[in-house]
């Protein structure tokens, strides 16, 4: 009962990607994911907020858009810091629970 | 600066028991729902359970219901895990993780992590 992420994607230096979370009506929905950023053996990073607000010192580069129960990750200007995991996550209403993407792996070329 | 720092975790056979801690600072700790999330190494992120700021309501994922038992020490600052016939699934790396309450708020700042190994 997980969201759904691309396992991967790869853009290149300077290009825009776009990475896609798709739930249903009782978390993506209901009330919109937030995204998560892991470096490799690193704590994930709150990118944005299910409103698609930033928390502060998030960079404008990362935007995000929710479309019925798809969520969306936009990255511009992508950066080599930028290589790393993206995972959306959601309150599922029926599991009352918070449920999360497998995750997309995001290769800067 | 808001930190989180779990402790507890180790090697234990199945069947076993252990009990995580996850010291709090920087923030107002009863202000915030807390959260364990766990993560075997290098696969994805798996919710574990929640409790809300004054420890009255919890939440489990189905898969550690009736074996997890998460509480919170609002007077130290501190959240728990206690963990209760292990199984060599439940190996991973369990955060901790703030989240303020309501919507839109996510799981914001996650400790560093402690590793659990069952075998």
């Amino acid at each position: 009962a997980g969201l759904t992420q691309p396992p991967s994607v790869s853009k290149g230096l300077r290009q825009t990607a776009t990475l896609t979370c798709t739930g249903n009506s009782n978390n993506v929905g209901n009330d919109g994911a937030a995204w998560l950023q892991q470096h490799q053996a690193r704590p994930p990073k709150l990118l944005s907020y299910r409103n698609d607000n930033r928390p502060s010192g998030i960079s404008e580069r990362f935007s995000t858009s929710r479309s019925g129960n798809t969520a969306s990750l936009t990255i511009s200007g992508l950066q080599p810091e930028d290589e790393a995991d993206y995972y959306c996550s959601a309150w599922d209403h029926s599991l009352s629970a918070w449920v999360f993407g497998g995750g997309t792996k995001l290769t800067v070329l | 600066e808001v930190q989180l720092v779990e402790s507890g975790g180790g090697v234990v056979q199945p069947g076993g028991s252990l009990r995580l801690s996850c010291a709090a600072s920087g923030f107002t700790f009863d202000n915030y729902v807390m959260n364990w999330v766990r993560q075997v190494p290098g696969k994805g992120l798996e919710w574990v359970s929640l409790i809300n700021g004054d420890g009255s309501d919890t939440k489990y994922a189905d898969s550690v219901k009736g074996r997890f038992t998460i509480s919170r020490d609002n007077s130290k600052n501190s959240l728990f895990l206690q963990m209760n016939g292990l199984r060599t699934e439940d190996t991973a790396l369990y955060y901790c993780a703030n989240k303020r309450p309501g919507w839109p708020y996510g799981i914001e700042v996650w400790g560093q992590g402690t590793m659990v190994t069952v075998s």
